[in-house]
């Protein structure tokens, strides 16, 4: 089965978003095993998010991640031109296996 | 540099078998699982299927169960998928992607990312 994201979310600069992934309780409402990558067009993804809310190195601390029974979160504040993405969520769903949501496509307007 | 250089794509038809290869480099290959994520043109990500550091454990997503087969070479740095029974609906480029954890439960950080390879099925 796929995560559930909103289609697109947008904001303005400098403001905040939130794009939700809503799952199970076989996957996101089981395991603290949520990670969020980031797609610019014609690149491979990037992790910007693990263990629910996690920054790997380098990552801004403008982007943060959190976990809500079977439903994740990712917030980007301060909201940049740059941040203009796709964003997709990823659960641990038992069984050796994994599991994306739909992604969700970012304007910054 | 860590690189993860993916091969073996192409138009296949309905019902055939591929196989897909990844060379992995700059980095210990045997110490991490390793994935195969795929993304339809224009669509988003899909995880197929992981392998353990030492093999010990595979994962499938429930459409290709039965039908593809994830296996490693440790000692030349390489992953593979055997893809059979093709179908059209596998129209997709696949991405081998590198674990940063041996172990398929790990923290869902797939750090390193090849650049795809288009498999196409059609008749």
């Amino acid at each position: 089965s796929v995560l559930s994201q909103p289609a697109s979310v947008s904001g303005s600069p400098g403001q905040s978003i939130t794009i939700s992934c809503n799952g199970t309780g076989s996957d996101i409402g089981f395991f603290n095993l949520v990670s969020w990558y980031r797609q610019d067009p014609g690149k491979a993804p990037k992790v910007i998010i693990y263990d629910v809310l996690k920054r790997p190195s380098g990552i801004s601390s403008r982007f943060s991640g959190s976990k809500s029974g079977n439903s994740a979160s990712l917030t980007i504040s301060g909201l940049q031109a740059e941040d203009e993405a796709d964003y997709y969520c990823c659960s641990y769903a038992g069984g050796s296996t994994w599991v994306f949501g739909g992604g969700t496509t970012l304007t910054v307007l | 540099e860590v690189q993860l250089a993916e091969s073996g794509g192409g138009l296949v038809q309905p019902g055939r078998s591929l196989r897909l290869a990844c060379a992995g480099s700059g980095f210990s290959f045997e110490d991490h699982a390793m994935h195969w994520v795929r993304q339809a043109p224009g669509k988003g990500l899909e995880w197929v299927s992981g392998i353990s550091w030492n093999s010990g454990a595979t994962g499938y997503t429930d459409s290709v169960k039965g039908r593809f087969t994830i296996s490693r070479d440790n000692a030349n740095n390489s992953l593979f998928l055997q893809m059979d029974g093709l179908r059209p609906e596998d129209t997709a480029f696949y991405y081998c992607v590198k674990d940063v954890k041996m172990w398929l439960v790990g923290e869902g950080r797939f750090d390193i990312w090849g650049r795809g390879t288009l498999v196409t099925v059609s008749s």
